[in-house]
């Protein structure tokens, strides 16, 4: 079974601090996202990778950066969090699939809260 | 852009069945749902490939009509179990990233 873990459940932090979201794949599966969930507008992607070292935009990723050193494990960097980044955090991984398509596995997802 | 989904929540009886519609205004490769119960991770249900073709999966299947831009996922004799939020994404092309709805919230009771 593939298996996606992020670093905490829940997290609390306040307005202008520096808040990494880890998130390890155990799969070795080449692509990792990064999305956030709010109610109603369902999963925005973030920034992806598609290999080490390499990161692409989303559609929001103004306010994040992220990090891939090792092909198992993409960091979501909040450089300054603000109160709008409160949002549920969703990590996932794949590999292209026969037809070339993207079955996702995702994380159990961390919810941050910015104080 | 961001595909349509429909209804935005449905509630059910148990052993009642129900539809849930996305849809695209771009021409579509594929259609993948989701499920996504309450405090866990979004779970993969199936892929649907540009051709019209029909899925199952237990008492759930989808549809995709590409003439339409639409996949329908059909929940037959609702379990309890079929609670969740579901969602749709989309692609365009096979290197193209996914795109997911806003989701669907299934609400199945006794």
């Amino acid at each position: 079974d593939v298996k996606v873990t992020q670093s905490s459940r829940y997290l609390v932090k306040r307005t202008g601090e520096k808040v990494f979201l880890e998130c390890v794949q155990d799969m070795d599966h080449e692509n990792m996202f990064w999305y956030r969930q709010d109610p109603g507008l369902g999963l925005r992607l973030i920034y992806f990778s598609y290999d080490v070292k390499m990161k692409e935009k989303g559609d929001i990723p103004e306010g994040y950066s992220v990090s891939r050193e090792k092909k198992e494990r993409f960091s979501l960097i909040l450089e300054s969090a603000s109160t709008n980044q409160t949002s549920m955090y969703l990590c996932a991984s794949s590999s292209p699939s026969e037809f070339n398509t993207d079955t996702q596995y995702f994380g159990p997802g961390t919810r941050l809260t910015v104080l | 852009q961001q595909p349509v989904q429909s209804p935005q929540a449905v509630i059910l009886r148990e052993g009642e069945d129900a539809v849930i519609n996305c849809s695209s205004s771009k021409a579509l490769y594929s259609v993948h749902w989701y499920r996504q119960k309450h405090g866990e991770a979004p779970v993969f249900l199936m892929i649907l490939l540009k051709g019209g073709e029909q899925k199952g999966h237990e008492k759930i299947s989808a549809s995709f009509n590409e003439k339409k831009q639409q996949s329908s996922l059909y929940l037959t004799a609702s379990q309890l179990s079929y609670s969740g939020t579901y969602f749709c994404g989309t692609e365009k092309t096979s290197y193209d990233k996914v795109i997911f709805g806003p989701g669907t919230s299934l609400s199945v009771i006794p």
